[in-house]
């Protein structure tokens, strides 16, 4: 069965600090992949997808970027954190079914 | 666009009284639809699911939905809740899941609580 590894499950970050959250997946090849953010009172937000390596549609402007260097592998990263990027972030894929990871509660101080 | 619109943000209803949570939705094509639920601090679980077939669609938890081509909704019901019911949930909408370049968009979500 497909399967996603996202870690930290917690981080606490200043501001201005660099940031990369990687999930990695198992069970499926050539998955599409996906970043969701869900801040503070407000739903899943679509912030990145990715069809393929090297692939990747922004859904959002923001401090955020994200990169698949491998099939399997799927990163979320910034240069300077801002408070408005915490929040609780979701990996997903989708092959035979949607699969979520279990998610990283960001904060940023 | 492919959107959903969840029009109650919050919920409240007594232990054992039935349950519906509104969801609809806008995609251009054939929808695969999505509830999912969230605990406080803790991720998503999947409670069901419908991409074709019966438009009523049971899941975990004794919950059920009923997909409505026509009004464009997909609603969530359960007859008699319970405490633990207490949660946030997202209606979500998708194309097939290999499709290429599909993206599965959620709703804003709607927090039920249960008052005993």
């Amino acid at each position: 069965s497909q399967t996603i590894h996202q870690w930290p499950a917690t981080l606490v970050q200043p501001v201005g600090s660099p940031l990369s959250l990687e999930c990695t997946v198992e069970g499926t090849s050539n998955p599409n992949l996906y970043w969701y953010r869900q801040a503070a009172g407000r739903g899943l937000q679509l912030l990145f997808y990715s069809v393929g390596i090297g692939q990747i549609s922004s859904e959002v402007p923001q401090n955020l970027s994200a990169s698949r260097p491998q099939d399997r592998q799927f990163i979320l990263s910034s240069k300077k954190l801002l408070l408005s990027d915490s929040g609780f972030y979701l990996c997903a894929l989708s092959g035979f079914g949607y699969t979520f990871g279990s998610g990283t509660r960001l904060t940023v101080v | 666009a492919q959107s959903v619109t969840q029009p109650d943000i919050h919920i409240t209803v007594s232990e054992g009284a039935s349950l519906e949570l509104r969801c609809n939705y806008s995609y251009g094509a054939t929808p695969y639809l999505f509830w999912y639920v969230q605990s406080p601090g803790q991720g998503l679980q999947l409670l069901l699911k419908y991409f074709s077939g019966d438009t009523l669609v049971q899941g975990i938890k004794g919950f059920e939905a009923e997909f409505k081509r026509s009004q464009s909704s997909f609603n969530l019901r359960k007859p008699s809740v319970h405490w633990s019911d207490a949660a946030e949930y997202f209606c979500a909408v998708g194309g097939r899941p290999n499709g290429y370049g599909n993206k599965l968009v959620f709703g804003a979500g709607t927090i039920l609580r249960v008052k005993s």
